[in-house]
């Protein structure tokens, strides 16, 4: 069965310092998704991606974050100079357009902020 | 943001019986809603969802019902399974474009055998 995967599933950082977290979405799926999750607290919906530009950013996604599909098949989120409360999990995520927004869901990276 | 809310942080059940998972939200342009299951270190996996047209979705195990003049739905486990022991999430969307998803805080649920 295809899945979203996501590299690396672990990136300890230093606060400022870059980060660029990477996802592969399943194939023929159009639509993608960074959400991320602080430890404790909800699933908080980042920015969606379609046809090559966002398509909607949550208040979170400010200047520092970006979002970027290199190649047919890579999805990236940088951040540009972390914060400590950037610590969290970063899920991916990529919808196929056309079923009940059935939205397939990576494993996670989690992001340390030191 | 508190659009998609699940006031029970936790739910204990015995095996065999149902479990019933609650979820309410406030946003009316919301048309799709889903429930999510998460395991811990790994991503929500899709598990049901419905359409904003509809009053009930059933799959195995698992049924959905909406009630939109409530603003509520549901997710009724039946029978219940240690296996299904995790955290469920509520969700919610609308086409606003990039169809983004709002996740409720999620229920632990312990089936406890």
């Amino acid at each position: 069965e295809p899945e979203v995967t996501q590299t690396p599933s672990h990136q300890v950082t230093q606060m400022g310092q870059e980060v660029i977290l990477r996802c592969v979405p399943i194939s023929n799926h159009l639509y993608f998704y960074w959400y991320r999750q602080i430890l404790g607290q909800k699933v908080e919906f980042l920015v969606s991606f379609y046809n090559n530009e966002i398509s909607e950013k949550s208040e979170i996604f400010d200047d520092q974050f970006s979002v970027e599909r290199p190649d047919g098949s890579n999805f990236t989120l940088k951040i540009r100079s972390t914060k400590l409360e950037d610590s969290a999990m970063y899920f991916c995520a990529s919808y196929q357009g056309s079923h009940y927004n059935e939205q397939f869901f990576g494993p996670g990276t989690r992001l340390t902020v030191l | 943001d508190q659009q998609v809310k699940q006031n029970s942080p936790s739910l204990s059940v015995q095996e065999g019986r149902i479990s019933i998972l609650n979820c309410d939200y406030t946003n009316s342009m919301f048309d799709y809603f889903l429930w999510y299951k998460k395991y811990p270190a790994e991503g929500p996996t899709f598990l049901i969802s419905i359409s904003s047209i509809k009053d009930k979705n059933e799959d195995g195990r698992f049924t959905v019902f909406l009630n939109k003049s409530a603003k509520h739905l549901s997710l009724h486990i039946v029978p219940s399974q240690p296996g299904d022991s995790a955290v469920y999430f509520c969700a919610a969307s609308a086409n606003t474009g990039g169809f983004k998803t709002i996740f409720g805080a999620g229920t632990r649920l312990f089936v406890k055998a």
